[in-house]
């Protein structure tokens, strides 16, 4: 099975500007979620999406906004680009089922995006 | 609070028996994962608790006891490419946060 892909791996920006990242999900997998991973903070949890829905918000300004087809492809978009907006993006998927299974997360390699 | 606490580094030798301990504080615990991270890469899933007791999986062995707040991933018969960062995540309901991950343990693999 092909793992989790993200586009673009890597993207330089200017403050004020936005930017979407996509992420392709493992086959199969509906639940996917997004990580923002930083030297000082780590791993911060964004959002997950289920089926279309965001399920969980973690705690990030509005700008940060995401969305998720009906493919289980799922995009995540940053507007007005700030300097400490500069990160490594990850997304990953989970085969979460309805019975409560399945929440172990597979990590996309991850976008780097650099904002000047 | 939500908090995860692990040591930041450790260092142990090539064939050896190594413990990271990670202990969480949660209200709204859902399972414990482990995760691990070579440099540059992205994190891959190891195990997972979600009841007391051991998880064994060949050489890794992940540990749970929910009312102490404590886990620890075990990694016997270390070998070199075991140098990497291990991270602990915790699986949170309350609230408005999901997985909960703790900064890493950077552990270094001597010959």
């Amino acid at each position: 099975k092909a793992g989790v892909t993200q586009t673009p791996r890597y993207l330089i920006k200017t403050r004020g500007q936005q930017v979407t990242l996509s992420c392709s999900p493992i086959s199969g997998h509906r639940s996917v979620s997004w990580y923002q991973q930083t030297p000082g903070q780590g791993l911060q949890f964004l959002f997950e999406y289920f089926s279309e829905t965001q399920r969980n918000k973690g705690n990030f300004p509005g700008r940060f906004s995401g969305r998720q087809f009906s493919n289980s492809r799922s995009e995540m978009n940053v507007s007005t680009l700030e300097l400490g907006d500069s990160a490594l993006y990850l997304c990953a998927s989970s085969p979460r089922g309805l019975a409560g299974t399945g929440y172990e997360q597979y990590f996309g390699p991850g976008t780097r995006l650099t904002v000047t | 609070g939500q908090n995860i606490d692990q040591p930041t580094e450790m260092t142990a030798t090539e064939g050896a028996i190594v413990q990271i301990n990670c202990t969480y504080q949660t209200s709204g615990f859902n399972g414990l994962f482990w995760y691990q991270q070579h440099a540059g890469e992205a994190p891959t899933f190891l195990s997972y608790n979600v009841l007391d007791g051991l998880e064994e999986k060949g050489r890794f062995s992940s540990f749970l006891s929910r009312s102490k707040g404590y886990s620890y991933l075990l990694l016997k018969e270390l070998q070199m490419k075991d140098s990497a960062s291990y991270l602990c995540a915790v699986r949170d309901n309350s609230g408005t946060y999901k997985y909960i991950f703790g900064t890493g343990t950077r552990l270094k693999v001597l010959a």
